[in-house]
């Protein structure tokens, strides 16, 4: 099945400093979700792109779905921003489903 | 509009016993996903319903199950526990891929097996 890997594993930031967080997947996908978990569990949406840039404030996300990978940046990074980043890939076949990789856990110091 | 609504948030059962988990999905999302969370495994896909139909199953033993309403409202069900199944239970719902929004989850259900 289609590999999803996100690196780096673990990030610790000083408040205000900006980051880059990479998934790459071993195959088409048909689309891609960047979420972020916050401390209760809950997936926040943060951005679905299959392919492009798209910006939302101090994120924005670019997939090249022809190299297989997406990027995250997080400018002037806060505390609240620390969490846990995922990003998922859709598959359907058979119906629909996400394979999620296995996280970067984000740490912003005051 | 109103998001997934997941219940319970929280469940204690004992090994052996059965548990019932429910989601109401976004008005309108016709398809409703379960994922399973464990440290050890991260994410995985349980499966997926689509107007009342299975149509993806995920690599869960058959004590895995679920089935959803016509009014797109799901349950999953895991029958004799394990303290292998303690894991915090996530429900999405989509228009199946075709809203450019993806997916959105609940806030899950956290089941501890004890």
């Amino acid at each position: 099945g289609i590999q999803v890997e996100q690196s780096p594993p673990d990030l610790i930031l000083q408040e205000g400093a900006n980051s880059t967080l990479r998934c790459n997947f071993s195959d088409s996908v048909n689309n891609l979700q960047w979420f972020h978990q916050n401390p209760w569990g809950q997936l926040i949406n943060l951005f679905y792109i299959p392919s492009g840039t798209k910006q939302n404030g101090r994120l924005s996300a670019t997939t090249v779905a022809t190299e297989r990978y997406s990027l995250l940046y997080i400018s002037s990074s806060q505390t609240t921003d620390s969490g846990v980043y995922f990003c998922a890939v859709e598959i359907m076949e058979y119906g629909n489903k996400l394979v999620f990789g296995a996280g970067t856990i984000l740490r912003v110091k005051s | 509009k109103a998001g997934v609504t997941q219940t319970p948030r929280y469940l204690i059962k004992t090994r052996g016993q059965q548990v019932t988990l429910s989601c109401s999905p976004i008005s309108g999302h016709r398809s409703v996903s379960w994922y399973q969370q464990t440290p050890g495994q991260g994410l995985q896909f349980l499966f997926e319903y689509f107007s009342e139909t299975q149509r993806n199953k995920g690599n869960f033993p058959g004590r895995f199950s679920g089935r959803q309403f016509s009014n797109s409202r799901s349950e999953m069900n895991v029958s004799t526990l394990e303290l292998g199944d303690s894991a915090l239970y996530l429900c999405a719902s989509s228009l199946a891929g075709t809203d450019g929004h993806g997916y959105t989850f609940g806030s899950g259900t956290r089941l501890t097996v004890v």
